[in-house]
């Protein structure tokens, strides 16, 4: 089966550091890109940050751009997100997600459990 | 970006309605829409990609369909487990890859 588990979530005071963690079990994490997706409380689903299979593309949300960086490690079956200069709208609850590509599609599954984010003094 | 019109916000239905939740893309998007379902305090889960094809283990009562810049998800028969938040996502080109504002379907 396959799994996605996200940790290294809790509070941290505005203009601090987090790094998010996402572990893969059960499929060639590899050969897949990643994502991470993000909630606020009480609120929608926000993109954040996409990377390929080898790191070769990258892309973020305006929101996070120059603050937020994506990475992973191939060999430990790992996605990171290394979040800089955090401020207060970044408090959320932050989901890892694998990305399913086709010729004319595009999906995110599974999604991990999710890890929240404080962002308050 | 590609802005996304999800409608209703919220609907109320009984158990063994038909409930139909659509979503308006800004610009064409082929057929590079997905639906999710997520109950409180659970992460999203995919129940439609590609606009109209069922994810494996989701219930045939769920369906998508729509192309270029109108999609719909149908519920056919409401199901007590059915009462949750929808969102649709489009995937078209790069990203941003956005979503919805979501549907929330409670119980009448």
């Amino acid at each position: 089966e396959v799994y996605l588990v996200e940790s290294g979530g809790g509070l941290v005071q505005p203009g601090g550091s987090l790094r998010l963690s996402c572990a893969a079990s059960g499929f060639t994490f590899s050969t897949y890109s990643m994502n991470w997706v993000r909630q606020a409380p009480g609120k929608g689903l926000e993109w954040v940050s996409y990377i390929s299979s080898s790191s070769n593309t990258i892309y973020y949300g305006d929101s996070v751009k120059g603050r937020f960086t994506i990475s992973r490690d191939n060999a430990k079956n790992s996605l990171y997100l290394q979040m800089n200069s955090l401020r207060a709208e970044d408090t959320a609850v932050y989901y890892c997600a694998r990305a399913l590509v086709t010729t004319t599609a595009r999906w995110f599954d599974p999604w991990g459990q999710g890890t929240l984010v404080t962002v308050s003094s | 970006d590609i802005q996304m019109t999800q409608s209703p916000s919220s609907l109320s239905a009984s158990v063994g309605d038909r409930v139909t939740i659509t979503c308006r893309t800004g610009q064409s998007i082929s057929k590079y829409l997905n639906w999710y379902q997520q109950k409180p305090g659970k992460a999203p889960k995919l129940l439609i990609f590609a606009a109209s094809s069922l994810q494996s283990g989701v219930p045939s009562r769920f369906s998508g369909s729509g192309f270029g810049t109108d999609f719909t998800l149908t519920i056919s028969s409401l199901q007590p487990e059915d009462f949750a938040t929808y969102y649709c996502q489009q995937t078209y080109s790069t990203p941003p890859w956005t979503f919805g504002q979501g549907t929330k379907v409670e119980i009448k």
